[in-house]
């Protein structure tokens, strides 16, 4: 399966900052799925990021928040912008894998003080 | 949208005790996916089913794919402390590969 590197792994960020989030991936990928997981909580897909156009984002989801970028094939980014405490959750990039499933990075664990 | 119901939320078991989490969805999935998510890490592939009625094992765990394609099981026999975690099914549906992820069941095991 795909090797995803995710960085940072975790951050402490003060209110109405931004935190960029960067994953690169050891193969090239179409999509990249980003997803948030509140404390004790299930993964809730933020956006789908594919290269070269804008990313599709989910209910309650919006671009201002949650910018993403999408140079290449193997990298992405997302920015959590003007953070809050409510923002404090690990979030996670995702890939298909390279025959089923899907392939997770290690996740950054973003707490907003 | 799609819903996909999982439980139960928590289950404690002693350690030699079956386990089994239930997932629902509110349509009709093309496949689901079973990932284990260990305390402070990210969430892992462990199986696929696509069939209806499909029944897949790995070791002590038992995976099955309901006949409507609409609910699925993970069982675990004679649970070991390697098994502590949270246990997520995931059902992708049409033609999109939108994930929807239910809520989890975190297992916990006494020694």
């Amino acid at each position: 399966s795909a090797v995803i590197s995710q960085k940072p792994s975790r951050d402490i960020c003060q209110r109405g900052t931004s935190l960029t989030i960067q994953c690169q991936v050891d193969s090239q990928v179409t999509m990249m799925f980003w997803y948030r997981q509140q404390p004790g909580q299930s993964l809730t897909l933020i956006a789908t990021a594919n290269q070269g156009s804008e990313a599709t984002y989910e209910s309650g989801f919006v671009i201002d928040k949650f910018p993403i970028s999408r140079p290449n094939l193997t990298f992405s980014t997302l920015t959590v912008s003007n953070m809050s405490p409510e923002d404090s959750s690990i979030y996670l990039c995702s890939v298909e894998g390279r025959i089923y499933g899907y392939t997770f990075g290690s996740g950054t664990r973003l707490t907003v003080v | 949208g799609q819903q996909v119901m999982q439980i139960p939320q928590y289950q404690h078991v002693q350690e030699g005790e079956d386990f089994t989490t239930y997932c629902n969805s509110s349509t009709t999935l093309s496949n689901i996916q079973w990932y284990k998510q260990r305390p402070g890490g990210h969430p892992v592939f462990l199986i696929q089913l696509v069939k209806s009625g499909e029944v897949k094992k790995q070791k002590r765990l038992t995976f099955q794919f309901g006949e409507a394609k609409k609910n699925s099981s993970l069982h675990i026999t004679a649970t070991q402390t390697t098994d502590v975690g949270t246990y997520f099914c995931a059902g992708l549906s049409g033609a999109g590969n939108m994930l929807t992820f239910g809520g989890g069941t975190r297992l916990m095991v006494k020694p």
